[in-house]
């Protein structure tokens, strides 16, 4: 079974508008930390936000928000007022504290495209 | 300052060669890992070095050779490489302390195997 879920492999969202890019993982281990990261077509994965598994506030961070749900095991990535520079291939992905804790689990990912 | 730097940015390379990559963060984290991105595809994890000592090897052929010459430096030396492991190499690092376990990455290097 695949630890970490993008079921949007293409989004299109307008400029100004928000958009969120689903997430869902499968973990057995209570202690786990989400991240998300944007890869623009140059190649450089740049870190966006992180979210404990044992935090009980939402992460944000600026125009980036993490949509946390733990019981349904949901971490969707919400972008409010989307930018052309925005546009790039998203990756959710989950790293587990037990066990390999340094490994990090990455989603298929989501193509977002902003439409002037 | 998040900076991981990586050299070359692009390397074309026959199979009877051997090149090296490097990788070099400022940043005082604990930990540098190695990544391969095909195109289209999410990173796969390669070989992490905690504290300069190498921790996890995810199964890669010998024909990779990571070394870590100190808590700064990490380089993945290649030989007789197949076309095959044309793809971009990704550095990254992350503090692993204080609550910070984000992985930084580099802009990767473009390798073309010919």
């Amino acid at each position: 079974a695949q630890k970490i879920t993008q079921t949007q492999p293409g989004m299109f969202v307008q400029e100004k508008e928000a958009v969120t890019l689903d997430c869902t993982y499968d973990t057995s281990d209570p202690s786990y930390g989400l991240f998300w990261y944007k890869q623009p077509s140059s190649g450089e994965m740049i870190f966006l936000i992180y979210q404990g598994s044992y935090d009980q506030q939402n992460a944000t961070e600026g125009r980036y928000s993490l949509n946390f749900q733990k019981a349904r095991k949901s971490a969707n990535l919400v972008i409010s007022a989307s930018q052309l520079g925005d546009s790039a291939m998203y990756f959710c992905a989950m790293r587990e504290w037990g066990g390999s804790n340094y490994k990090l689990t990455f989603g298929k990912g989501t193509l977002l495209t902003v439409n002037p | 300052d998040t900076e991981v730097t990586q050299t070359p940015k692009h390397l074309v390379m026959g199979m009877t060669n051997k090149k090296s990559l490097k990788c070099e963060q400022h940043m005082g984290h604990r930990a540098m890992y190695w990544y391969k991105q095909k195109a289209k595809k999410p990173p796969e994890l390669m070989f992490v070095y905690s504290y300069e000592k190498l921790s996890i090897n995810e199964s890669v052929p010998s024909r990779f050779s990571p070394e870590c010459p100190n808590s700064s430096l990490l380089n993945l030396h290649l030989h007789a490489l197949q076309p095959e492991d044309s793809a971009l190499y990704l550095c990254a690092s992350s503090q692993e302390q204080g609550g910070s376990y984000e992985q930084y990455f580099g802009p990767g290097t473009r390798l073309t195997v010919t």
